[in-house]
């Protein structure tokens, strides 16, 4: 059981590239969730959906894009890349409600040079 | 507006000794739940315990459980023998129970030495 599947692990753009961060889960979650890590900093959610076809603004959405066509897969865009968005990236994804905690993948790593 | 606080930026304990990792939260909501989060050095995030607002008890996960005092908003999480490789950032969590988002505190890094 693979869970939360995060590609790449480890990105370098230059200013002004964009990209896709591609996240794809398998336990049938209604819910998925993107969030940045800064260095020494808690996690901040970006973009969510609560299914295929929906999705809506986190706390910091500024500078990205997102889409959810299918319940796996949520892929995050990254537009005109800029230094600020050097950051460790996760997806997360749950069930609605209940006691199931959030399945995180393991992580992208993007540096903006 | 809902909010998690994690006021110990640093925590050491020896190994075998049990250490305490403060949260406290704010919310108007009455139904929420609030988590704790592992994350070594390697980054994952690996979740450990859980806690609902209208649980009676306190939660327990092997040597992790949750101090729960909902009066004073807070929900320590506690470790009883330490290992080292407890050695990691810990994170607490809240969700908010219409959308299933977690905000998060700004973590408590704890060190076991031998």
């Amino acid at each position: 059981n693979a869970g939360v599947t995060q590609t790449p692990k480890f990105r370098i753009l230059k200013i002004g590239q964009s990209m896709t961060l591609q996240c794809t889960q398998d336990m049938n979650h209604n819910y998925m969730y993107w969030y940045r890590q800064d260095p020494g900093m808690g996690l901040k959610l970006i973009y969510y959906s609560v299914g295929a076809g929906i999705t809506d603004k986190g706390e910091v959405p500024n500078g990205y894009n997102v889409s959810r066509s299918t319940t796996e897969d949520f892929p995050l865009r990254l537009e005109l890349a800029a230094p600020s968005q050097t950051s460790v990236y996760f997806c997360a994804s749950s069930s609605p409600a209940g006691v199931q905690p959030q399945h995180f993948g393991d992580g992208t790593r993007l540096s903006i040079l | 507006a809902q909010k998690i606080t994690q006021t110990q930026p640093g925590m050491f304990v020896q190994e075998k000794e049990a250490v305490t990792l403060d949260c406290t939260y704010d919310t108007s909501d009455p139904s929420y739940g609030l988590f704790w989060y592992k994350q070594p050095s390697s980054g994952e995030m690996i979740f450990l315990i859980y806690q609902g607002s209208y649980d009676q008890q306190n939660a327990t996960e092997g040597r992790y459980s949750l101090n729960f005092q909902k009066a004073r908003k807070s929900a320590n999480l506690v470790i009883s023998a330490s290992q080292l490789g407890d050695s990691a950032m810990y994170f607490c969590a809240m969700r908010e129970q219409a959308t299933d988002k977690l905000i998060f505190g700004t973590g408590t890094r704890l060190q076991v030495f031998p």
